[in-house]
């Protein structure tokens, strides 16, 4: 059972463009969620996060949106670089059972095209 | 500064075999953080060490084990090999929080594991 989803597997945007990542959530337990972008034999790199009293946050060129509600959470990139092309996995975090739970999506696939 | 290292980065088991994956943290970082990457399952996360005790844990069966030394220095354990843990591990390493909190966690470049 996914319980965090990135139904899209791959993205193309111009460069300049926005790109809009998204993610969707089914359980409630969820209060933080996170975004990691993952270039190539490397590691995930923390990008940003959100907590779940906040609906946005702001980091430069990053932006996370979080709707509770519809248990969606999105991540814009304006302006899209080159640089950002990589694979952008969101992952979100809750108690249960007395520890940390984190749950990662399967990941998006980001080519900005010059 | 030097970033997180593994050790080793390849590894060729069989079924039934146990294996130790080693983690090195940034220097000055308390918090060591393992994950599972499997093309189908993505990233699952394993369990996170703060001054050599288990602080969180994920989903995964007692074959998985880990511990931590005084130095932040990490290993994991798999007992037990299974086809399915062929994986990608990858640890991450952070000052004080764990994977949650607002501590931003180095990734190291991951330990690849296949079982035959």
């Amino acid at each position: 059972d996914q319980q965090v989803k990135q139904n899209s597997p791959s993205l193309s945007v111009q460069e300049g463009r926005i790109s809009i990542l998204n993610c969707d959530y089914t359980n409630s337990m969820f209060d933080y969620f996170l975004w990691y972008k993952k270039y190539p034999a490397e590691g995930p790199t923390f990008l940003i996060s959100i907590s779940s009293i906040k609906d946005k946050n702001e980091d430069g060129r990053f932006t996370v949106f979080l709707n509770k509600s519809a248990k969606h959470l999105s991540l814009h990139i304006v302006p899209s670089q080159p640089g950002d092309s990589a694979v952008y996995f969101c992952a979100a975090s809750g108690w249960s059972g007395g520890y940390q739970k984190v749950t990662f999506g399967t990941g998006t696939k980001l080519q900005v095209i010059p | 500064k030097a970033g997180v290292t593994q050790t080793p980065r390849y590894l060729i088991k069989t079924r039934g075999q146990q294996v130790t994956l080693s983690c090195s943290p940034i220097s000055g970082h308390r918090s060591v953080s393992w994950y599972q990457q499997t093309p189908g399952q993505g990233l699952q996360f394993l369990f996170e060490y703060f001054s050599e005790t288990q602080r969180n844990k994920g989903n995964f069966p007692g074959r998985f084990s880990g511990r931590q030394f005084s130095n932040s220095r990490s290993e994991m354990n798999v007992s037990t090999l299974e086809l399915g843990d062929s994986a990608l591990y990858l640890c991450a390493s952070s000052l004080v929080g764990g994977p949650r909190s607002t501590d931003t966690q180095y990734f190291g470049p991951g330990t690849r594991l296949t079982v035959l």
